[in-house]
Order: C-alpha cells, then sequence, then structure tokens
C-alpha cells in the first residue's frame, strides 16, 4: 500500500537558517503530493502540493519539488523566521476511492522549533 | 478559506462513558468528511469516511460499534466514541471535502480526548 516515510523530528533552527525536511514515498501509480503544517493549537493547514512529476510546489516561502525518479518531495525553505515553527506533515493521495474522492496518507510530521 | 470546527476541543470523560465529537463546515458545504485519530508520534491514521446522508464507511481495524459516525447534514458530522476506555484517549480530527474537490481536504482543530 501507500506510505509516506518523513524525518523524525524536532528540528531546531536559528532564525533566518535554510530548512529541508526530507520526505520519501511508496505508492502505486502516480499520486499527488502535499505539504501540511499544523500551527500550535490549530488544524492541518494545507502548504503546498505538486500533483505531477518535476512539478514544483511553493507558498510562504516553502517549496518542494515532485521527484519521481527518487520518490521524494523535501519541503526547503530559505531562511526560516519563528512563526515557522509548527509540524510538517508529508503526504500523498493515491488512487480514487470508489467515492470518487482519494485517500490520504500521512508520515508522521516533523517538529520545526525555529529559536530567535 | 474554507474553515472547518470542532467541539469541544478537549474533553476528559470516565471509563465507560460515551463522549461524542462534533465537526462542522462553516462556510461551505461537504459531502464528505473524514476522521482521523492522531497518536503521539504517529503520523494520522483514517478511521473513516462519512457521507452526508449514508453510512459511514471504516477503515480495516476500527470498531464501527465503537465509533458511532453520523453525517446528518452538508455541514455536520459526529463521532461518538461509546463506552470509552482509557485507550481510546487520543487526539481526534476530522476533515472536510468540498464537493466536486477531488483531493483537497480542510481540517478541524482537533479533540483531545482523555479517558480516566
Amino acid at each position: 500500500g501507500n506510505s509516506v516515510t518523513q524525518m523524525e523530528g524536532p528540528v531546531t533552527l536559528s532564525e533566518e537558517a535554510f530548512l529541508t525536511i526530507n520526505c520519501t514515498y511508496t505508492a502505486t501509480g502516480y499520486p499527488s503530493l502535499f505539504w501540511y503544517v499544523q500551527y500550535p493549537g490549530e488544524g492541518l493547514q494545507l502548504l503546498l502540493k505538486a500533483t505531477k512529476a518535476d512539478d514544483k510546489g511553493s507558498n510562504k516561502g516553502f517549496e518542494a519539488t515532485y521527484r519521481k525518479e527518487t520518490t521524494s518531495f523535501h519541503l526547503e525553505k530559505g531562511s526560516v523566521q519563528v512563526s515557522d515553527s509548527a509540524v510538517y506533515f508529508c503526504a500523498l493521495s493515491g488512487i480514487p476511492h470508489s467515492g470518487g474522492y482519494q485517500k490520504v496518507t500521512f508520515g508522521t510530521g516533523t517538529k520545526l522549533q525555529v529559536i530567535p | 478559506g474554507a474553515v472547518v470546527s470542532q467541539h469541544p476541543s478537549r474533553v476528559i470523560c470516565k471509563s465507560g462513558t460515551s463522549v461524542k465529537i462534533e465537526c462542522r463546515s462553516l462556510d461551505f458545504q461537504a459531502t464528505t468528511m473524514f476522521w482521523y485519530r492522531q497518536f503521539p508520534k504517529k503520523s494520522l491514521m483514517l478511521m473513516a469516511t462519512s457521507n452526508e446522508g449514508s453510512k459511514a464507511t471504516y477503515e480495516q481495524g476500527v470498531e464501527k460499534d465503537k465509533f458511532l459516525i453520523n453525517h446528518a447534514s452538508l455541514t455536520l458530522s459526529t463521532l461518538t466514541v461509546t463506552s470509552a476506555h482509557p485507550e481510546d484517549s487520543s487526539f481526534y480530527i476530522c476533515s472536510a471535502k468540498v464537493s466536486g474537490d477531488s483531493y483537497e481536504q480542510y481540517f478541524g482543530p482537533g479533540t483531545r480526548l482523555t479517558v480516566t
């Protein structure tokens, strides 16, 4: 079945440091890939997505490129801020469910803490 | 953007009692809602898919008689944990899918259930 593996946290960085959170996946077919972010006390929010190979998703300075050859979707940001402190989930949606939607499979989440 | 609320945000109950958690889509209609369980340092586990006006579809290994799901309207789904036990203590998150959108889900803030 589908699975997502992402680096364990927590990741602690100083403000303005470069961020990489690794994510690899296993899936049949051609899944869509996502990064979700969960700020403290809030629900998950879609951060960015890519729906086909070589697509680059980007939002709020974050970006990730869909690499089919390495089955990866690593999240990067050139300069993190304290406000980026949150838990980041890599996810994929695979074969459409019979109900017409695509089930989403999540990684375990990586907690990012940015210190001033 | 689309907003999903959950109520309550935290609940403590005694073993053997039942607890109801509500999930509401505030500014859109959701024909499909999802219920997840999040374990510490683990990914979100899909428990069931709730379709308005029909029975929920449960994932393998999830007890349908223990986790009762009702999706009575296009904006409300409820999860009732019946005869709760300490092992049911967890973080429960719902999400809702906009009608016609194949993959994007909007997540609620979650409900922390503690069974004593």
